[in-house]
């Protein structure tokens, strides 16, 4: 499968444990975005790299999350002192810098914190 | 501040039917416009891309429209199908390269 994979596809912890989310982009892809998505709304925006720089991160991604893309290939988000309020699905893309970029999603990995 | 909206929240048909989704955004400055299908607890499925030079795009029994100078887009669903029973989710991306997604339309095809 040459799509973007996500792993764990399910995690669950109790609040204030940490937590690590990895994603694989599709090979040729440079750039890597992270959302959020919670129950009945759509996704939202987190940040995303291109190559192994950061480009921008959103005002969501609080001083507890911090994504990583050391070598421009995979990624990982991590949460640390997790709180009930980050519940829910945390979905990677990935794309071919441009314009015109469509972006592609992995599955998802669902947090629940109890 | 781009804000999508899609009308209706949720849909339920006969299958057979042809079926127009609605997407609304408030900032016309965008590159492009991706459609998506989300499964219940999965990831989203790209359906179709449109550019920001183009008023049309089709799949399948998918056609997507743009008119990026009135802030809409609708996907048009060709004689629906019960397995077409997902979430379809509209997505402008602007120049920053993000994003911005609206709710959602619930589709529900019924044999």
């Amino acid at each position: 499968d040459t799509g973007v994979s996500q792993d764990p596809r399910h995690k669950i912890t109790k609040r204030g444990q940490n937590v690590t989310f990895r994603c694989d982009p599709i090979s040729e892809h440079n750039r890597l975005y992270w959302y959020r998505q919670t129950l009945g709304q759509g996704p939202e925006f987190l940040t995303y790299f291109q190559n192994e720089a950061q480009l921008e991160k959103s005002r969501l991604l609080s001083d507890r999350f911090s994504a990583e893309r050391p070598k421009g290939s995979f990624s990982t988000l991590e949460i640390q002192r997790t709180e009930q309020g980050d519940s829910a699905m945390y979905l990677c893309a990935s794309s071919l810098a441009g314009a015109f970029g469509e972006q592609f999603f992995g599955p998802g990995t669902r947090l629940t914190v109890l | 501040k781009q804000e999508v909206t899609q009308i209706p929240a949720a849909l339920s048909v006969p299958e057979g039917e042809n079926l127009v989704l609605n997407c609304s955004f408030t900032d016309s400055a965008i590159y492009n416009l991706q459609w998506f299908r989300q499964d219940p607890g999965k990831g989203l499925t790209s359906l179709l891309l449109i550019q920001s030079s183009q008023r049309e795009q089709t799949s399948g029994r998918l056609n997507a429209s743009l008119d990026k100078s009135s802030g809409r887009s609708t996907l048009y669903i060709a004689a629906s199908q019960p397995g077409d029973s997902a979430t379809y989710l509209c997505a402008p991306q602007g120049n920053t390269d993000k994003l911005i997604f609206g709710t959602g339309t619930r589709l529900q095809v019924f044999p």
